[in-house]
This record gives C-alpha cells, sequence and structure tokens, in this order.
C-alpha cells in the first residue's frame, strides 16, 4: 500500500530535550516536505527535499531540522524544543513535477 | 507577500449544494488545489485546477479563475461524511517545491 509514514503519533516532551520525528514513504518521491499546522494559520511549510541532499528552508525553519540521506526517508530534528514548537506536524511526499501532495498521518508534538 | 484567502467555517444541509470560495494574491501561479481534511487526520487531495474553468469529479467540482485570482469547489448532495475541512493551496512554481496553502474552511453539514 502506498503510504506516507510518521512516528511518533503523538509526543510530550520538554524544553530542550532534543528529538526527532521520523518520515518515511514507499512511493518513489523524490519531494518531500515538512509541513507544520496551527489553528488559524493553516499549513505551513518547515522544511522540504527535491532529492537526496538537497534540502531548503520552507517559510517557519527556525528551530527546526532535516536530512535526506535516502529517497524514502526525510527526519525532522528539533535539536532543543520550546513550548511554541508545540504543533501538528505532517510529512508529505510527491513526485517533484506534479505537486500533488500525499501525506502522513500527523505527529501531534506537545513541548511543556 | 503571499495570501490565501477562505472563510473560516460554513454551515450546510445534507443533500444541499455549498460552495467553497477561496482567492488569492501570490508571485507566482502554475495551479490550485483543494485538500479535504477530517478532523484529526491528514489531508488527501480533491482537486488541482491549471486552466481557467470547471473541473468536475462526482460530487465535487472546483473551478479557477486566473485573472480574477479566484477559485470555488463545489459540493453537491452533500453527505454527513463531508463534513471536514477545506484546504485551498497555490503551487507557486511548476515544481512541488512551493505549495502555500490557505487556512482551510470548516464544514459542518447538519441533517
Amino acid at each position: 500500500e502506498a503510504q506516507v509514514t510518521q512516528n511518533p503519533r503523538y509526543l510530550i516532551t520538554v524544553t530542550g530535550k532534543k528529538l526527532t520525528v521520523t518520515c518515511s514513504q514507499n512511493m518513489n518521491h523524490e519531494y518531500m516536505s515538512w509541513y507544520r499546522q496551527d489553528p488559524g494559520l493553516g499549513l505551513r511549510q518547515i522544511y522540504y527535499s527535491m532529492n537526496v541532499e538537497v534540502t531548503d528552508k520552507g517559510d517557519v525553519p527556525e528551530g527546526y531540522k532535516v536530512s535526506r540521506k535516502e529517497k524514502r526517508n526525510f527526519p525532522l530534528i528539533l535539536e532543543s524544543p520550546s513550548p511554541n514548537q508545540t504543533s501538528l506536524y505532517f510529512c508529505a511526499s510527491s513526485f517533484q513535477n506534479t505537486g500533488e501532495l500525499f501525506f502522513g498521518e500527523g505527529s501531534r508534538l506537545t513541548v511543556l | 507577500g503571499q495570501n490565501i484567502d477562505q472563510p473560516t467555517e460554513m454551515t450546510a444541509t445534507e443533500g444541499a449544494i455549498v460552495q467553497i470560495n477561496c482567492t488569492y494574491q501570490t508571485s507566482g501561479f502554475n495551479g490550485l488545489f483543494w485538500y479535504q481534511q477530517h478532523a484529526g487526520e491528514a489531508p488527501t487531495f480533491l482537486s488541482y485546477n491549471v486552466l481557467d474553468g470547471l473541473e468536475e469529479k462526482g460530487r465535487f467540482s472546483s473551478f479557477l479563475s486566473r485573472s480574477k485570482g479566484y477559485s470555488y469547489l463545489l459540493l453537491k448532495e452533500l453527505q454527513m461524511k463531508d463534513s471536514a475541512s477545506y484546504l485551498c493551496a497555490v503551487q507557486l512554481g511548476s515544481s512541488a517545491s512551493k505549495i502555500i496553502f490557505g487556512s482551510g474552511t470548516r464544514l459542518s453539514i447538519r441533517p
């Protein structure tokens, strides 16, 4: 089954404790992206990757890091989480020239 | 800057028709998406418009006017399961890299 898988789905952590949210897709998509979704603000792009070893900042990259060592994986790293990073995070992927995004099920992160 | 506007909330009756509008002012435009998102779930693709006009897909249709920076999503024969948020998104360039989303319209269907 074609899918985008994120883990963990739910996480409560404390300020400053490094965490990684994993994202994996099995559709051989070149493009992968991370979004955060907050009430009233919609989906905002954090980082994206056009292919292996190619990443770029989206609209709200501060406090986040990403890597793309393999085509299928695109982890999101919060080196020192802060309460303003409490949000619902979505990973998405697509073929590079289509733009139709396939989303993971979301990861709800709470930073205390 | 980039701006996508859509109503925050709408209510409609089961079996009726509803139109969700989206207006955009963006620095580039390659196409416009509509996604559906049920509460607590991931967005799923509904439609993609590149050219002006109406695209029909079953009970759902999407319209685009590039000159007016305007789109709408038309839902017919509403069902309770259509209660969801509907996200308008603009693709700024030819690749997937730059897709920006509106805040979404939460649609409630009453019996």
